[in-house]
């Protein structure tokens, strides 16, 4: 079964706006990973959070990690056509962590002008 | 260079045709790895290749067969496949640094492989 599920699984917001994604997964962590993949094409690593923080941001992305709800989010502020794409987040698990990520269902944002 | 480059980026195979996927980067990664990804699905792991070493087969059929010649390469032999193994593979590399689990993959752009 999927270590992460996400939602929404599509979101369309108007550019400028702020967009929240969502992910949860059931087993205890290392950290958790968000990506970008533009269609057809491969992701792109957005943050990295550790199981001991609880938020990070870069850029107009910001990130929070609540390991007793085993949940995430990911907000993208002032949003960009050019955020359209899907979002995935992705952990590694306890045990048997090592370079083996799962990725979460995903998240369609779309961006209209 | 920051990338991973896969070719060909498009493949169309018969059932009982022999093809290969290469994967290639110079980040000097000495983890590398296979995901498969069907049509707006999540990507799924198959192999992970560690210091040129299998250390994860996520049991995928023998039709799939993971080679890595050095640590810069990484193929994925394909043999006798079947239209549902028609997706998009996904090549990626870690810095694969003793087992370190904080780590970021570059992806390639990936081949997207139909099987009639």
């Amino acid at each position: 079964s999927q270590q992460g599920e996400e939602d929404p699984q599509a979101l369309s917001i108007q550019e400028g706006e702020n967009a929240t994604m969502n992910c949860s997964y059931k087993t205890s962590i290392n950290n958790l990973q968000w990506y970008r993949q533009n269609s057809g094409r491969g992701l792109v690593h957005l943050i990295l959070i550790r199981s001991n923080e609880r938020e990070k941001h870069s850029g107009r992305l910001r990130v929070t990690l609540d390991t007793s709800k085993k949940s995430s989010s990911l907000l993208i502020t002032a949003s960009r056509a050019a955020d359209t794409a899907s979002y995935f987040c992705a952990t590694d698990r306890i045990p048997g962590g090592g370079n083996k990520l799962t990725f979460g269902t995903g998240t369609q944002l779309k961006v209209e002008l | 260079d920051t990338e991973v480059t896969q070719t060909p980026k498009h493949l169309v195979m018969g059932m009982t045709n022999k093809k290969s996927l290469k994967c290639e980067q110079h980040m000097g990664h000495r983890a590398m790895y296979w995901y498969k990804q069907k049509a707006k699905k999540p990507p799924e792991l198959m192999f992970v290749y560690s210091y040129e070493k299998l250390s994860i087969n996520e049991s995928v059929p023998s039709r799939f067969s993971p080679e890595c010649p050095n640590s810069s390469l990484l193929n994925l032999h394909l043999h006798a496949l079947q239209p549902e193994d028609s997706a998009l593979y996904l090549c990626a590399s870690s810095l694969g640094q003793g087992g370190s689990t904080n780590e970021k993959l570059f992806f390639g752009s990936g081949t997207q492989l139909s099987v009639l």
